[in-house]
């Protein structure tokens, strides 16, 4: 089955620095890499995802990329302020055969802003 | 209106009772799942239903039983808990076809003593 590991596990930055999330999975029929932001007590929420004939996608001050051959995806933020202090996941989505439509999440990547 | 609703939101029980969380969504999505995430945060599938078919059974104990009654509601028992089962656990659903991603409910915080 699909395996995705994710690095680092903590990350702190101050104010203003950009951030970097990477993610690695192992199926290769994997197609569709949501990323979910989870803040404390909170339900992990959707920010960005892409699907596999994308090589970058950003909305604002976020941006994934993909890299298919290498089976490697980043988040990356820039511009970071406190309120992006959260757990972040990235996921990969199996394509085929019993695990159709299963998402499986990377460990998670607790963020620290620091004003 | 909430889009995924999960209750109750916390539950505190005995070790060897029986419970159950119950999960809608007015989405329209077709597909519902049940997520734990442990003490250390990680997001772990234990079941998936597709328009009240299960399609994804992950390694669970049979202790954990799903029902889904109709496309909009998936409900999760638990027999003869265990201290382990400690744990949150998130509904989801997701609309038909694949390149979606899941729209999660507010979580059950389960410990059990």
């Amino acid at each position: 089955g699909e395996n995705v590991e994710q690095h680092p596990s903590t990350l702190s930055v101050q104010e203003g620095d950009s951030a970097v999330i990477k993610c690695t999975y192992s199926d290769s029929a994997s197609n569709y890499f949501p990323w979910y932001k989870q803040e404390l007590g909170k339900r992990p929420q959707l920010i960005i995802d892409i699907r596999s004939n994308v090589g970058e996608k950003k909305d604002q001050r976020i941006a994934v990329t993909l890299n298919k051959t290498a089976k490697h995806f980043s988040l990356h933020i820039t511009e970071t302020q406190p309120e992006d202090s959260a757990v972040y996941f990235c996921a990969a989505m199996s394509a085929g055969g019993t695990s159709y439509g299963k998402l499986t999440f990377g460990q998670g990547t607790i963020l620290t802003v620091h004003p | 209106d909430t889009a995924v609703s999960q209750t109750p939101k916390y539950l505190v029980t005995q070790m060897g009772n029986d419970k159950s969380i119950k999960c809608e969504q007015n989405l329209g999505h077709d597909t519902m799942y049940w997520y734990k995430q442990d003490s250390k945060k990680f997001l772990k599938i234990m079941f998936s239903y597709n328009n009240k078919e299960l399609i994804i059974n992950e390694t669970v104990p049979n202790r954990f039983s799903p029902k889904s009654p109709d496309k909009a509601h998936l409900n999760l028992h638990i027999n003869s808990l265990e201290l382990g089962d400690s744990a949150v656990y998130f509904c989801a659903s997701s609309p038909a076809g694949l390149l979606r991603g899941y729209t999660f409910g507010s979580g059950t915080r389960l410990t059990v003593v």
